[in-house]
């Protein structure tokens, strides 16, 4: 299995809202990453996981409140959000570890439309 | 810091032209290039990755080749389709910050029939 899964596919949510991103991935990886796109940009890192841990945080808003309950979850969980956090939300996975040869694979993304 | 910087697009070609989306980038170490691919509301699929100078990257037809001399990356194809049609991000990382991949700006390319 050499898929990385992301649920919902479309996903939204007023301001006042609470919702949740999952991914999900079994090719034994020890990294996570959670990344915004916009419209034409590339991709934005938000939070890395590594070995479980949080290892990066890209100086991201609280109200976005990223968790990896296990080595093959992650998820992301969103409060009070504003439109302009309306975005493609992509999730990733590698090998894990300081090897920068370690290819990222990537979910087909969660299509996000805050009101 | 470490950049990365992609031909401005978009690129439209007809199919079975020859294609090359240029990249080039800055890095403080010895980094490894990538090449993804974004098809219309999907996520990023690698298309090919060089890990040192001189390997050559390639799959489904595309090459690219790492150049350290001229600190390039430029992606090739001999005869494009129009399912080719996407976004290309070049994009490096290096042991400085193996978790980071630093992406160009992306090419956006239209195959026409």
């Amino acid at each position: 299995d050499t898929e990385v899964t992301q649920t919902p596919k479309h996903l939204v949510m007023g301001m006042t809202n609470k919702k949740s991103l999952k991914c999900e991935q079994h090719m034994g990886h020890r990294a996570m990453y959670w990344y915004k796109q916009k419209a034409k940009k590339p991709p934005e890192l938000m939070f890395v996981y590594s070995y479980e841990k949080l290892s990066i945080n890209e100086s991201v808003p609280s109200r976005f409140s990223p968790e990896c309950p296990n080595s093959s979850l992650l998820n992301l969980h969103l409060h009070a959000l504003q439109p302009e956090d309306s975005a493609l939300y992509l999730c990733a996975s590698s090998r894990g570890g300081t090897d920068p040869r370690n290819e990222q694979f990537f979910g087909p993304g969660t299509r996000l439309t805050v009101l | 810091g470490n950049s990365v910087t992609q031909m401005e697009g978009p690129v439209t070609l007809s199919e079975e032209a020859f294609l090359t989306i240029n990249c080039t980038y800055t890095a403080t170490g010895y980094p490894s290039l990538f090449w993804y691919v974004q098809y219309p509301g999907e996520g990023l699929q690698l298309l090919l990755k060089a890990t040192k100078a001189d390997d050559k990257g390639s799959n489904k037809g595309f090459e690219a080749t790492y150049r350290k001399e001229t600190t390039s990356f430029h992606l090739e194809k001999g005869s494009v389709q129009v399912s080719d049609s996407a976004v290309y991000f070049c994009a490096l990382t290096d042991i400085q910050g193996a978790q980071k991949l630093v992406f160009g700006q992306g090419t956006r390319l239209t195959i026409n029939p």
